[in-house]
C-alpha cells in the first residue's frame, strides 16, 4: 500500500499569513504516460464531510478560492494557503489515487 | 444540485450485519465510479470499496474483503454497501463519494461526498 505522511500534524497561523502543509508518499504518484500526479487535497470542517480543494496535485476545484494552491511532483507535495482566512480553519488531508487501495494522509489540523 | 445522501447506519452487535444506502440526486449515478470511505478518530479516513458504472469493476481494501459487498442499482440511482461479520473496528462514519467518469475514471479524486452515516459495532 502507498503510505501518505503529512507534516505538521497541527499548525497555528495568524489571519492573513501563509499556511503550508506538506505531504510525502511512499512511492511516486507521477504517471509518466500522461505526466499527471495522482494526488488530491481535501478540507474538512467540523461536522462536515471532506471537500476536494486540489486534484492532479495542482488543479484547483471549481469554486475554490485562489488563495489555495498545490504544488509538487513525484513523492513530495505541498498545499499552500497564501493568506489565511477565518473560514479556512479545519483539517486538511492529502490522498493518493494512483493505485488501490487509495490512501489518505493522517491529516493536518489548521488553527488560527 | 448534486447531492448524495447515506442512510442505514446504526448500532449493531459484533458479528451482525447492516446495509448502507447512498441515494444520488442531481446527476446520473450510472455515469460515475462510486466509492465508500469511512472515518474514525483513530484511523482517520479509509477508502474501503469502489465500483464502476456498470458494476464490472469492483475493489475492496483488504480489511473488509469477504465481509463487505458493494453494489448499485442504477435505475434507483442508489449505491449500497452490505456489511457482514461486523467487528468493533468497523465502527466509523461511512461516506459515499463519487469518483471519475465510468470510462477511464478508475483513478480519480473523490469529488462529491455525502454527509455520512454512523455505524457503531458494540455489544
Amino acid at each position: 500500500d502507498i503510505v501518505m505522511t503529512q507534516s505538521p500534524d497541527s499548525l497555528a497561523v495568524s489571519l492573513g499569513e501563509r499556511a503550508t502543509i506538506n505531504c510525502k508518499s511512499s512511492r511516486s504518484l507521477l504517471y509518466s504516460a500522461n505526466n499527471n500526479n495522482y494526488l488530491a487535497w481535501y478540507q474538512q470542517k467540523p461536522g462536515q464531510p471532506p471537500k476536494v480543494l486540489i486534484y492532479w496535485a495542482s488543479t484547483r476545484e471549481s469554486g475554490v478560492p485562489d488563495r489555495f494552491s498545490g504544488s509538487g511532483s513525484g513523492t513530495d507535495f505541498t498545499l499552500t494557503i497564501s493568506s489565511l482566512q477565518a473560514e479556512d480553519v479545519g483539517v486538511y488531508y492529502c490522498q493518493q489515487y494512483y493505485g488501490g487501495p487509495f490512501t489518505f494522509g493522517q491529516g493536518t489540523k489548521l488553527e488560527i | 444540485q448534486v447531492q448524495l445522501v447515506e442512510s442505514g447506519g446504526g448500532l449493531v452487535k459484533p458479528g451482525g450485519s447492516l446495509r448502507l444506502s447512498c441515494e444520488a440526486s442531481g446527476f446520473t449515478l450510472r455515469d460515475y465510479y462510486m466509492h465508500w470511505i469511512r472515518q474514525t478518530p483513530g484511523k482517520g479516513l479509509e477508502w474501503i470499496s469502489s465500483i464502476d458504472g456498470l458494476a464490472r469493476g469492483i475493489d475492496y481494501v483488504g480489511s473488509v474483503k469477504g465481509r463487505f459487498t458493494i453494489s448499485r442499482d442504477n435505475a434507483k440511482n442508489t449505491l449500497y454497501l452490505d456489511m457482514n461479520s461486523l467487528r468493533d473496528e468497523d465502527t466509523a462514519v461511512y461516506y459515499c463519494a463519487s469518483g471519475g467518469p465510468d470510462v477511464g475514471g478508475a483513478y480519480w479524486p473523490f469529488q462529491q461526498w455525502g454527509r455520512g452515516t454512523l455505524v457503531t459495532v458494540s455489544s
